[in-house]
């Protein structure tokens, strides 16, 4: 199974918003609603940031969400914080697949 | 308090094996879907592994016939036997509850493959 296809990088200053894509196929990200993103700082443990397409979990603040359109996911940082600069995945149930990864520069 | 704790990792030389652990307090690893997730020095996550909680489990084609993930549940403890390592099995592992979506996380255990 190929790994989801990502930007690499993706900048913005503070206080703009940013969109990371995660590109798949009608086998992976296009056959359920099944997708999630994680957030992971330098040296530390990935964190779930979005499941389900769109869902956030307890905790997660509401400047992250997702959505989907076909094969490909999104995920869109409003507000961007200094905090937000990291590395995103997304991963896909159908697949067992993560993306690429997008390393997230706040300017 | 929730939370997952690895351990087992090492400096290995290549086709020998290793078994890694990851500890469970706070939820019940055989109620649950874990998996072992990896990511190799300065690359990308890669999923590994899955045992449900029925007992199905599930392997990475580049780990198949290699790797074996287990549970103990008296323990409340899973596990990923490596055999025949190689190299490109270098990586810090992860040990996370879930398959569709990993909402808990171990600190990960690093292991090098190298002669």
């Amino acid at each position: 199974q190929s790994a989801l296809t990502q930007p690499a990088s993706v900048s913005g200053s503070p206080g703009q918003s940013i969109t990371i894509s995660c590109t798949g196929t009608s086998s992976d990200v296009g056959s359920y609603n099944l997708v999630s993103w994680y957030q992971q700082h330098p040296g530390k443990a990935p964190k779930l940031m979005i499941y389900e397409v769109s869902k956030r979990p307890s905790g997660v603040s509401n400047r992250f969400s997702g959505s989907k359109s076909g094969n490909t996911a999104s995920l869109t940082i409003s507000g961007l914080q200094a905090e937000d600069e990291a590395d995103y995945y997304c991963c896909s149930y159908a697949g067992r697949v993560f993306g690429t990864g997008t390393k997230v520069t706040v300017l | 308090e929730v939370q997952l704790v690895e351990s087992g990792g090492g400096l290995i030389q290549p086709g020998g094996s290793l078994r890694l652990s990851c500890a469970a307090s706070g939820f019940t690893v055989s109620s649950n879907y874990m998996s072992w997730v990896r990511q190799a020095p300065g690359k990308g996550l890669e999923w590994v592994s899955v045992i449900y909680s029925g007992g199905s489990t599930y392997y990475a084609d580049s780990v198949k016939g290699r790797f074996t993930i287990s549970r103990d549940n008296s323990k409340n403890t899973l596990y990923l036997q490596m055999n025949s390592l190689r190299a490109e099995d270098t990586a810090v592992y992860y040990c996370a509850e879930g398959v569709a979506a990993f909402d808990i996380w171990g600190q990960g255990t690093m292991v090098t493959v190298s002669s």
